[in-house]
């Protein structure tokens, strides 16, 4: 079955307590991205990757780091998470291209720093 | 800079009626894609419907449609014989530009439908 799957789920931390959340696809996909979701903000892109070695920063990429070591995963690294980036996270993946090409969503990641 | 507008924070219908959930953007690209999601409760983002910038016929799929007028910039989705399970958020989204390839989206800020019985 084609899916994008994050883990955690769901994360309570504390301030200042480095973590990854994953994300891993099946559909070998060159481009992935992260997206956080925030009320009243819709989502709004963290980083991106084009393909294995190549990404780039979002809209909101302060305080987020990520690598694209493999084709089929693109990890995402708070290493000193904050109050403020206590939200819900989403990583997709689709084909690269100027057609038409659905991203695949991922189930999310509900985080809360505190 | 491209930017989508979702103007209904919420809205709610009887069941078995029509919804139009609006939506406008903003753009220079003369390419573009228009995309609707669907997020529950629970918390996925579900895709509904896709609207090329260069398709000449409003984009159908079950009882979803896209009331595409490009002149307008606008993009409403339409939703017919609503059914308590569609009681969710929805997202009007576009395929902004990166260099090397159009696959980022742009997110409104979404409308929350709730359909009564």
């Amino acid at each position: 079955e084609a899916q994008v799957t994050q883990n955690p789920r769901y994360l309570i931390t504390v301030t200042g307590k480095k973590l990854t959340v994953t994300c891993s696809q099946n559909m070998n996909h060159e481009y992935m991205s992260w997206y956080r979701q925030d009320p009243g903000l819709g989502l709004r892109q963290i980083y991106y990757s084009m393909n294995v070695e190549v990404t780039d920063k979002g809209d909101v990429p302060e305080g987020y780091k990520v690598s694209r070591k493999e084709k089929r995963n693109f990890p995402l690294i708070l290493e000193s998470p904050s109050p403020n980036q206590t939200s819900l996270y989403f990583c997709a993946s689709s084909f690269k291209g100027q057609g038409f090409y659905e991203q695949y969503f991922g189930p999310g990641t509900r985080l809360t720093v505190t | 800079a491209q930017k989508i507008t979702q103007t209904q924070p919420g809205m709610f219908v009887q069941e078995k009626e029509a919804v139009t959930l609006d939506c406008t953007y903003d753009t220079s690209d003369q390419s573009y894609g228009l995309f609707w999601y669907k997020q529950p409760s629970s918390g996925e983002m579900i895709f509904l419907i896709y609207q090329g910038s260069y398709d000449e016929q409003n984009a159908t799929e079950g009882r979803y449609s896209l009331n595409f007028q490009k002149a307008r910039k606008s993009a409403n989705l339409v939703i017919s014989a609503s059914q308590l399970g569609d009681s969710a958020m929805y997202f009007c989204a576009m395929r902004g530009t990166l260099s090397g390839g159009y696959n980022k989206l742009i997110f409104g800020a979404g409308t929350r439908l709730a359909v009564h019985p």
